[in-house]
Parts: C-alpha cells; sequence; structure tokens
C-alpha cells in the first residue's frame, strides 16, 4: 500500500505569512492527491484536488503543485481562519491520508 | 445542498458490532459514491470503505472481512457494519461523498465518535 509522510508536522506562522507544506509519497501517484483542511471538532474540508485545482469556493491564497511523489501545498498570505491542520490524500491506489500539518499561531 | 448525517450508538462493547448510518438529504444517492472513513489520534485518517448507489463495494484491505458496507436508495441511507471491535476502533467516524474524477472525498458528514468499551 502507499505510505504518505507530510513535514513538518506543525508549524508556528503569524498572519500574513506564506506557508508551505510538503506531501511524500512512498512510490509514483501521478496527480492524484488530494490536499484537506481541518479545524477542531470539525470534517476535513477539501481545498484542492488533482494536486494543483482549487475546488470551488476555496480561496485563491491556497494553491499545491507537484505530481509522482513530491507535493507542495501553500498558503501566499496565512489568514485569521487558516490556522488548522492540513491533510495531503492520495487516491492513485485506494486511499490513504498524510499525518497531518497543524499549523498554528506564532 | 446535499447533507450527510452520521448516526448510532456512541458506545460499544469490545466483540461486540459497530452498527452506523449515513442518511443523505438534499440530493440524489445516486449522483455520488460514499466512504466511511475514520479518525482516531493514533491512526489519524483511515479510509474504511466505499459503496455505489448499485451496491458495489471496496473495502481497505487492512479491515476486509470485519467490515461490511452497504446502500439503500429507498431509505437514502449508507450503512457500516464492523464487527468483533476492539478499543483499536475506537474513533470519529465520517460518511463522506465522492464524485466520479479526482475528488473522492469532496463533502463530508459532521462525524460521530464511537468509543469501544466495557
Amino acid at each position: 500500500d502507499i505510505q504518505m509522510t507530510q513535514s513538518p508536522s506543525s508549524l508556528a506562522a503569524s498572519v500574513g505569512d506564506r506557508v508551505t507544506i510538503t506531501c511524500q509519497a512512498s512510490q509514483d501517484i501521478s496527480h492524484h492527491l488530494n490536499w484537506f483542511q481541518q479545524k477542531p471538532g470539525k470534517a476535513p474540508r477539501l481545498l484542492v484536488f488533482g494536486a494543483s485545482n482549487l475546488e470551488t469556493g476555496v480561496p485563491s491564497r491556497f494553491s499545491g503543485s507537484g505530481s509522482g511523489t513530491h507535493f507542495t501545498f501553500t498558503i501566499s498570505s496565512l489568514q485569521p481562519e487558516d490556522f488548522a491542520t492540513y491533510f495531503c490524500q492520495q487516491y492513485d491506489n485506494l486511499f490513504t491520508f498524510g499525518p497531518g500539518t497543524r499549523v498554528d499561531v506564532k | 445542498q446535499m447533507k450527510l448525517q452520521e448516526s448510532g450508538p456512541g458506545l460499544v462493547k469490545p466483540s461486540e458490532t459497530l452498527s452506523l448510518t449515513c442518511t443523505v438529504s438534499g440530493g440524489s444517492i445516486s449522483t455520488y459514491y460514499y466512504s466511511w472513513i475514520r479518525q482516531s489520534p493514533g491512526k489519524g485518517l483511515e479510509w474504511i470503505a466505499y459503496v455505489f448507489y448499485t451496491g458495489t463495494t471496496k473495502y481497505n484491505p487492512s479491515l476486509e472481512g470485519r467490515v461490511t458496507v452497504s446502500v439503500d436508495t429507498a431509505r437514502n441511507q449508507i450503512s457500516l457494519r464492523v464487527k468483533s471491535v476492539t478499543a483499536a476502533d475506537t474513533a470519529v467516524y465520517y460518511c463522506a461523498r465522492g464524485l466520479y474524477d479526482d475528488r473522492p472525498f469532496d463533502y463530508w458528514g459532521q462525524g460521530t465518535l464511537v468509543a469501544v468499551s466495557s
């Protein structure tokens, strides 16, 4: 099965900062990678699908890139509502999630 | 606006069967397929299985044999059964819908916490 890793596991940032999270797959998954945001007590919310496509209604400060085994998720200018945990998820062979990256207030 | 609502017992005894229902409202159940996903502090997010409105299913190999998912199109419900539960099955269980493209989990229910304890 395909394993997903994320780095960092957590980070502290300020409003307005550029935030970058990386996700690595244990084998080539092409562009079959999605990104989710989860806030405490809430279900995950889909932000980016197909590695780089923004879901409808998601602000343009969020973006994703990459293919194969290495992927990047970026928040260009962190907003107060963006403090949350972010997960990557592959769908090339069944489905597996990364362990998450928690974005906290600096 | 489609809504997914999970329901079921919040407490299950070890060795018994966990049964949950996801009720779909505000849209046609046949437009999507549906997955069960669980989240626990120890194992993170784990996909359990999916089911199409036709009844076709696919299971996570790590859980296959203990898990059954089914769909009732007349009631707009998706069901999950996990037998022989242990404390490791304690988690928040989510129902999520999938589109037939690059979005297998484009919208999720709010989730329901199930604890396995005697």
